[in-house]
């Protein structure tokens, strides 16, 4: 079975901190994509990255940037100088039997940045 | 339009009531998934259909049922809605051959609450 933990529940941080969302996974299988999505106060679920399991290289993204470690199972997600417009839920989600399978998701971090 | 949509978005009902969610989409894609949030429960996995023949159920399926009317619509039931089913419902799409938004694409959800 998969599974996802984000043990951080609730972030708060003052603008232009740096902040980091953790994410740790479990899979028997050597296969595997894992995905960051962001829901903002309006509910709707943005996507912001996929990485595959063969892929170790780090990504950034303007302010944003994800850290894969196959070695201790994590992928962390970094935001650099937030904003208050990142103020949202940080969800981590993995899926296995291909990339379009179905998602395992975790609980779910709720960041808040202050002004 | 949206690509997945979801109907209705909001919806009060009464304990007891038999009550459905429905889901449409316009990316052809064969895949088709319901997921239920919950505040610090991230998004569960409660059905999910390969193609129109095919129906699974995820994590959570009791107390709900599905349809696949089509390739394109993909109905959840609640046949007696309970307070405890009160939550935020997605619906999501993917195929292996949509590389674009990497092959999910999830609608806008459904608050439902159960008095």
């Amino acid at each position: 079975a998969q599974k996802v933990t984000q043990a951080q529940t609730e972030i708060s941080v003052v603008e232009k901190e740096d902040v980091t969302l953790d994410c740790v996974y479990e899979t028997r299988d050597t296969t595997y994509y894992l995905f960051w999505y962001k829901q903002p106060p309006s509910g709707e679920l943005v996507f912001l990255i996929r990485r595959n399991s063969f892929d170790e290289q780090n990504e950034i993204s303007g302010r944003y940037s994800w850290n894969f470690q196959k070695s201790t199972s994590s992928f962390n997600f970094t935001i650099t100088a937030s904003q208050v417009v990142d103020s949202a839920v940080y969800f981590c989600a993995l899926s296995v039997g291909g990339a379009n399978s179905k998602l395992t998701f975790g609980k779910g971090i709720t960041l808040s940045v202050r002004p | 339009d949206a690509d997945v949509t979801q109907t209705p978005r909001n919806r009060i009902t009464k304990t007891g009531k038999r009550i459905m969610l429905e889901c449409s989409q316009t990316k052809g894609h064969d895949r088709m998934y319901w997921y239920r949030q919950d505040p610090g429960l991230g998004l569960r996995l409660i059905y999910y259909s390969f193609d129109v023949k095919d129906i699974n159920k995820g994590e959570i399926s009791d107390g709900y049922s599905v349809s696949r009317q089509a390739q394109a619509k993909f109905s959840l039931s609640l046949e007696s809605a309970i307070p405890n089913q009160t939550a935020l419902y997605f619906c999501a799409t993917s195929d292996p051959r949509d590389s674009a938004n990497y092959g999910y694409t999830f609608g806008s959800g459904t608050r439902l609450t159960v008095v």
